[in-house]
């Protein structure tokens, strides 16, 4: 089956400093991957859709230059959280579609980060 | 907006249990209906699907149907096992504005006891 694969898998960072997070597609090519972020006891909430080679397409309430996506390839994106924050702490989920339909979506294990 | 709404857990119970997750949700129009799972360490995965009214998605002996008139779709498996441990997520897609999104709900863990 397709395999998506996030790195680090948790991390802990002083306040003011930048975390950079992957998300790997390993077996195939995905021309869409989303980011999203689970607080304790909450829902998973979608961050931004990035397409490869093109802007990330953010959503409402989500700062875009907190929150650097970057998707150079079809196989990587990565999500970079600039100046963090304890508020930042957070579970950060990224997925990938392989083609049209949920049914092609895979999902990361997620990547813990905790911010002092 | 659209949102899913599913029972608190965590959820405990022995083996060969009977299970039951309830999943309500609000949304305009006719969204297509999703449960998936995560296992301890792995990223979510769909379970299973409905996409329109009176729908049964099934898999690996879970079944949910689609039901528009009390906008649920609750997800039961007759028998648990150990193995089915996990994070059960309800999620409904909408299309708007030409793209869909996935919205979730909370979440629910299940412990099977052996």
């Amino acid at each position: 089956g397709a395999v998506v694969s996030q790195h680090p898998s948790w991390v802990i960072c002083k306040s003011g400093t930048s975390v950079k997070i992957e998300c790997r597609s390993l077996d195939f090519q995905a021309t869409t991957m989303f980011w999203y972020r689970q607080f304790p006891k909450q829902s998973l909430m979608l961050m931004a859709t990035s397409n490869e080679g093109s802007k990330a397409t953010y959503e409402q309430g989500v700062e875009k230059d907190k929150f650097l996506i970057n998707h150079a390839s079809l196989t990587l994106s990565t999500l970079t959280v600039t100046s963090a924050h304890p508020e930042d702490s957070s579970f950060y989920i990224c997925s990938a579609r392989r083609g049209l339909g949920w049914e092609t979506q895979y999902f990361g294990p997620g990547t813990r980060l905790l911010v002092l | 907006g659209d949102s899913v709404t599913q029972m608190e857990g965590p959820v405990t119970l022995s083996e060969e249990a009977f299970l039951t997750i309830n999943c309500t949700y609000t949304a305009t129009g006719y969204p297509s209906l999703f449960w998936y799972v995560q296992y301890p360490g792995e990223g979510l995965q769909l379970l299973l699907k409905a996409t329109k009214a009176d729908d049964k998605g099934s898999n690996k002996g879970f079944e949910a149907t689609y039901r528009k008139e009390t906008t649920s779709f609750h997800l039961e498996k007759g028998s648990v096992q150990v193995s089915d441990s996990a994070v059960y997520f309800c999620a409904l897609s909408h299309p708007q504005g030409g793209s869909e999104k996935l919205v979730f709900g909370k979440g629910t863990k299940l412990t099977v006891n052996p």
